[in-house]
């Protein structure tokens, strides 16, 4: 039973244009979320994070943005570069669970094309 | 900072065999994780360790897989006996504090594949 949900398992942009990655959650119950980021033979690293009181929040490049109604959040790089080609994970953690877990979703491949 | 340290990177092995994975957290860090990757499931916490103990297994598949952390600088994972769909990468991670979760840092991988 997949809870945090990514049905994109790749996507191909312009160089300069929007990328957005999208991701949905079932449980209700989580109340804040990440992005991560992961390049070949590395491990994920973190890149922003959203909590459930808000509904955008905004790094540079990066702003994820969260539906709590729709169970629904997505992240936009404006301008995609091509060093942002990676695979991107959305994860999701519940309050209740003292906010150690994270459960992942299966990523999404975003290439960018020069 | 050396960041979090695995090894192997890559284990090859044939089926039935003992399989051992290891990392090294990030000193000073009092929460190690162990995750799996897998096209199919994406990233999924196996267990996680707090101060050397471990505090939640629910995610460990079946007997098979171990998982010790016998002090801050060192923990395990076993897989006994191995077979072909244990195939996967498995990340090992550590963090400094309890609440929100973006201080994950994460190790670069062991790439096991089971023949």
């Amino acid at each position: 039973d997949q809870q945090v949900k990514q049905n994109s398992p790749s996507l191909s942009v312009q160089e300069g244009r929007i990328s957005i990655l999208n991701c949905d959650y079932t449980n209700s119950m989580f109340d804040y979320f990440l992005w991560y980021k992961k390049y070949p033979a590395e491990g994920p690293t973190f890149l922003i994070s959203i909590s459930s009181i808000k509904d955008k929040n905004e790094d540079g490049r990066f702003t994820v943005f969260l539906n709590k109604s729709a169970k629904h959040l997505s992240l936009h790089i404006v301008p995609s570069q091509p060093g942002d080609s990676a695979v991107y994970f959305c994860a999701a953690s519940l309050s209740n669970f003292g906010n150690e877990k994270l459960t992942f979703g299966t990523g999404t491949r975003l290439t960018i094309i020069p | 900072d050396a960041g979090v340290i695995q090894s192997p990177r890559h284990e090859v092995t044939e089926m039935g065999q003992e399989v051992t994975l290891r990392c090294k957290p990030i000193s000073g860090h009092d929460y190690l994780f162990w995750y799996r990757q897998t096209m199919m499931r994406g990233l999924e916490l196996l267990i996680y360790f707090n101060n050397n103990v471990p505090i939640d297994d629910s995610g460990m598949p079946e007997d098979r897989f171990s998982a010790k952390m016998p002090n801050a600088s060192f923990s395990t994972l076993k897989i006994q006996p191995s077979e072909p769909r244990d195939s996967a990468v498995y990340f090992c991670a550590s963090s400094h504090r309890a609440g929100r979760t973006d201080t994950q840092y994460f190790g670069p991988g062991t790439r096991l594949t089971v023949l």
